[in-house]
């Protein structure tokens, strides 16, 4: 079963509009992380928010953590084409494993 | 000076073949992983080896097998292949299980036919 949970599942935005995803999740965690993945493509980890972490930036990137709620989102600010992929948030829990969510699929028309 | 290199990239068998996906990773790691991803793009862990100790093996079919020859390599070998086994299969690495981000290979798309 999932771990993670994505919503939206697909996002459709302008070029230079803000994209949030949010991610939830069922267990207790070590560390949530995020992934994006080109279309026939690897996935390439993006941010890495430990649990006593309540947000993270990177560029373009926000991440928020909310262990009470068991979610967490991704912001993308001032998107671009070139962002368009799908993003995975993936939980380290138990076992020290990363189990992943199903994704969300955002593209950015230019 | 690819990180974590799989091949073949395209798998096209019948079923009731037996397959190899070979991976390596030159980024030093202590740990590697193979994912499965369906059509739906739903990633699951099928196994992780930890500097050659198999230390997770998720519910897969005793068809599949990993074998890490060194801490650089971890092959997954298929036997009796069977068409739900279609799937992209992704290798990774990181350098501490769970602790670090995953670097992950380009992916070997397997389709039985």
């Amino acid at each position: 079963s999932q771990q993670g949970e994505e919503d939206p599942q697909a996002l459709s935005i302008q070029e230079g509009e803000n994209a949030t995803m949010n991610c939830s999740y069922k267990t207790s965690i070590n560390n949530l992380q995020w992934y994006r993945q080109n279309s026939g493509r690897g996935l390439v980890h993006l941010i890495l928010i430990r649990s006593n972490e309540r947000e993270k930036h990177s560029g373009r990137l926000r991440v928020t953590l909310d262990t009470s709620k068991k979610s967490s989102s991704l912001l993308i600010t001032a998107s671009r084409a070139a962002d368009t992929a799908s993003y995975f948030c993936a939980t380290d829990g138990a076992g020290n494993m990363l189990t992943f969510g199903g994704g969300t699929r955002l593209m950015v028309k230019p | 000076d690819t990180a974590v290199s799989q091949t073949p990239k395209y798998l096209v068998t019948q079923m009731g073949n037996d397959k190899s996906i070979k991976c390596e990773q030159n980024l030093g790691h202590d740990t590697m992983y193979w994912y499965k991803q369906d059509s739906k793009k739903f990633l699951k862990i099928m196994f992780s080896y930890n500097n050659k100790e198999l230390i997770i093996n998720e519910t897969v079919p005793n068809r599949f097998s990993p074998k890490s020859p060194d801490k650089a390599h971890l092959n997954l070998h298929i036997n009796s292949l069977e068409l739900g086994d279609s799937a992209v299969y992704f290798c990774a690495s990181s350098q501490r299980q769970g602790s670090y981000g995953y670097t992950f290979g380009s992916g070997t798309r397997l389709t039985v036919v």
